[in-house]
């Protein structure tokens, strides 16, 4: 079965920091790969997505992803952090056929110190 | 391009009371899919739509709640009666049909079950 985890609840940086947001996922074959923002009362955007190909992929606001099929991960990192980044960033694991089904991880809340 | 449309954006109502969401997918989008949002939580899928059939709606709770897309278009998720558990943001999103390619996200609606 299809599962995602961000162990990481909550994270505080300094703008002008580095920034990386954790991602494992479980799936039994080649996963697509997804990383959405969450803005306070709005929806997701989506900042991201590995489908194949090259494992570090970039993405939108500067934020980049890599997969790492041997640790099962896809961490998101940004070299330097603006306080507009400030919101909850959620990884999904996509099903490549079938139900197109997205699994959410439980989200990491960005916290940016000026 | 307009993106998803849902209304309302805010609901209050008080348990046992009907209620019901509205949203508008992405023009050329056959498909719709409603998330439920709790507190500190990933969405999880409710019900997926390919235009007028709902072809994944194991996760929808059917003793009370109803989804509708009649003409393959805009949409309606009703829970009747609310319960205080179901005090949620509900998310609407649309993709391409078919595809586990980049679902588009509306606003989403809060509601408050009192």
């Amino acid at each position: 079965a299809q599962s995602v985890t961000q162990p990481d609840i909550h994270i505080t940086v300094s703008e002008g920091a580095s920034l990386e947001l954790r991602c494992n996922y479980s799936y039994g074959a080649t996963p697509y790969l997804f990383w959405y923002v969450q803005s306070p009362g709005q929806g997701l955007q989506l900042l991201l997505k590995y489908f194949s190909g090259d494992t570090l992929v970039q993405g939108i606001k500067g934020f980049e992803a890599e997969f790492k099929r041997s640790q099962s991960s896809f961490n998101l990192r940004k070299p330097s952090v603006h306080w507009s980044d400030a919101a909850e960033y959620f990884c999904a694991v996509g099903a490549a056929s079938g139900t197109y089904k997205y699994i959410f991880g439980t989200g990491t809340r960005l916290k940016v110190l000026a | 391009e307009a993106g998803v449309v849902q209304s309302p954006r805010y609901k209050i109502i008080e348990k046992k009371q009907p209620v019901a969401f509205w949203c508008n997918p992405i023009s050329g989008h056959n498909t719709l899919y409603w998330y439920l949002q709790n507190l500190g939580q990933g969405p999880e899928l409710l019900i997926r739509y390919e235009n007028e059939e709902a072809v994944d709606d194991s996760q929808l709770p059917k003793d009370r709640f109803s989804a509708e897309r009649l003409k393959g278009v805009d949409s309606t998720l009703k829970i009747q009666p609310a319960e205080l558990g179901d005090s949620a943001v509900y998310l609407c999103a649309s993709s391409l049909e078919g595809s586990v390619d980049e679902q588009f996200f509306g606003p989403g609606t809060r509601l408050t079950v009192l």
